[in-house]
C-alpha cells in the first residue's frame, strides 16, 4: 500500500524567508510519480510540480525548488523568498505508474499549512 | 480554455437523503477522478472513470457511486447520507494517466 507522510502540520514565516516542506513516502512500486499541490483558502487544489521516480535530478522553477532523494524516500519542496500569497495548505502526493487500465489514483499526505506574515 | 468545473458549489442535506454532484473535465481530458476531503485532512480517492467505466476504486462503501457520460463529464452519487459524509468533494480530470487537475470542489454539509 502507498503512504505519504507530511510531518509538519503548520509552518509560520515572515515574508521573504525561505520555507521547506518535508514529504516522506512509502510504496512497493519501482516506478511512480510524486507531486506537490497547493490549496489556497478557496479550496481548489492547484498543481505545482511532478517528478517521476527514475529522474532524481533536482530542479528550480521560479521561486520553487525540490529535492528528490529515492534512497531516503523523500521529496521535499522549497519556496524561496516567500510572499503573503504563498499562504496555503501544501499537499505532497504519490501515484503509481502502471498499466493504462490500472488507473492512477493519487495518495495524499495530510498537508502542511504555510502562513506567510507580512 | 476552461478548467475543471463542478456544481453545485455548496449543498446542505439531511441524514438519509441522496445527493448528486457534477463535474465537467478540462478540455481535452478523458479521465475523471473523485476525491473526498474531510476538514483538516488530505483528499481521499473515491474512484476514477475512463471511457464511461469505473477504472479504479478507493476504500469507500457502495453508497458512493458514479457515472461518466460520453462527453467525459461525470456525476458522483451518494445514497443514505451520514453525518460523516460532510466534506469537500473534489473532482479532477486528466488525459489518461497524466497529471490530474482539480476543480473548485463542492462543499457538502449533512445535518
Amino acid at each position: 500500500a502507498q503512504k505519504v507522510t507530511q510531518a509538519q502540520t503548520e509552518i509560520s514565516v515572515v515574508e521573504k524567508e525561505d520555507v521547506t516542506l518535508d514529504c516522506v513516502y512509502e510504496t512497493r512500486d519501482t516506478t511512480y510519480y510524486l507531486f506537490w499541490y497547493k490549496q489556497p483558502p478557496s479550496g481548489e487544489l492547484v498543481f505545482l510540480i511532478r517528478r517521476n521516480s527514475f529522474d532524481e535530478q533536482n530542479e528550480i522553477s521560479g521561486r520553487y525548488s525540490w529535492n528528490f532523494q529515492k534512497s531516503t524516500s523523500s521529496f521535499n519542496f522549497t519556496i524561496t523568498a516567500s510572499q503573503v500569497v504563498d499562504s496555503a495548505v501544501y499537499f505532497c502526493a504519490l501515484s503509481e505508474v502502471g498499466a493504462w487500465a490500472a488507473g492512477n489514483k493519487l495518495t495524499f499526505g495530510g498537508g502542511t499549512r504555510v502562513l506567510v506574515k507580512p | 480554455d476552461a478548467g475543471v468545473t463542478q456544481s453545485p458549489t455548496h449543498l446542505i442535506k439531511t441524514r438519509g437523503q441522496q445527493v448528486t454532484l457534477r463535474c465537467s473535465p478540462k478540455s481535452g481530458h478523458d479521465t475523471v477522478s473523485w476525491y473526498q476531503q474531510a476538514l483538516g485532512q488530505g483528499p481521499q480517492f473515491i474512484f476514477q472513470y475512463y471511457e464511461e467505466e469505473e477504472r479504479q476504486r478507493g476504500n469507500f462503501p457502495d453508497r458512493f457511486s458514479g457515472h461518466q457520460f460520453p462527453n467525459y463529464s461525470s456525476e458522483l452519487n451518494v445514497n443514505a447520507l451520514l453525518l460523516g459524509d460532510s466534506a469537500l468533494y473534489l473532482c479532477a480530470s486528466s488525459f489518461g494517466t497524466e497529471t490530474q487537475y482539480f476543480g473548485p470542489g463542492t462543499r457538502l454539509l449533512v445535518l
